[in-house]
């Protein structure tokens, strides 16, 4: 039950746009087209940001969009603003027979 | 408006036990799915359990299976982790979330409830 891999960190300048990656296997993001996205900030819980792969929940900017190829998830924010400075979490579903959940590293995101 | 409050966090020694529960209002709570989600301080999360909205499906991580238990009573609204045999490195910040399906992602999500383990 490994991790999904994520970049550290990534970073970019207000206006810019920006693209994590999230690679996991054909068991978890090449097998379903179950993966959801998070934002947090500092000392708060995690916000829902994309799911499956690319739907945004009401609320949330569409400068924010998701895709997938194979067993690599990628979330991209266009025209970076100062709030988007945050943790980002990919997380896939990545069960058959039962609840199973796995989280990549988180991608540290900086505004410059 | 979804509410998800955890309790039951403290200070515990290796190897002894304690259950978090998880109040949860504002949405029928029979009809979702709930899971457990840690973060250790400073770390990234990491999915501990998940529960189907009937119990029918349960599901944990490796690191904690066997050790720890997840149930729900939907007369009462709440979520609970029991947790067994714990280690130091189940000291982290214990999160409820709602799961809209069995697809594994999150739309609310309560503000933690931390478990240190340490003597």
């Amino acid at each position: 039950q490994s991790a999904l891999t994520q970049p550290r960190s990534v970073s970019g300048s207000p206006g810019q746009s920006v693209t994590i990656s999230c690679t996991g296997t054909s068991s978890d993001v090449g097998g379903y087209n179950y993966v959801s996205w998070y934002q947090q900030h500092p000392g708060k819980a995690p916000k829902l940001m994309i799911y499956d792969v690319s739907k945004r929940p009401s609320g949330v900017p569409d400068r924010f969009s998701g895709s997938k190829s194979g067993n690599t998830a990628s979330l991209t924010i266009s025209g970076l603003q100062a709030e988007d400075e945050a943790d980002y979490y990919c997380c896939s579903y990545a069960g058959s027979y039962t609840f199973r959940v796995v989280f990549g590293g988180g991608t540290k995101l900086t505004v410059l | 408006e979804v509410q998800l409050v955890e309790s039951g966090g403290g200070l515990v020694q290796p190897g002894r036990s304690l259950r978090l529960s998880c109040a949860a209002s504002g949405f029928t709570f029979d009809d979702y799915a709930m899971h457990w989600v840690r973060q250790a301080p400073g770390k990234g999360l990491e999915w501990v359990s998940g529960i189907s909205w009937n119990s029918g499906s349960i599901g944990y991580a490796d690191s904690v299976k066997g050790r720890f238990t997840i149930s729900r009573d939907n007369a009462k609204n709440s979520l609970y982790l029991q947790m067994n045999s714990l280690r130091a490195e189940d000291t982290a910040l214990y999160y409820c979330a709602k799961a809209p399906g069995s697809s594994g992602w999150f739309d609310y999500w309560g503000q933690g409830t931390l478990v240190t383990v340490s003597s």
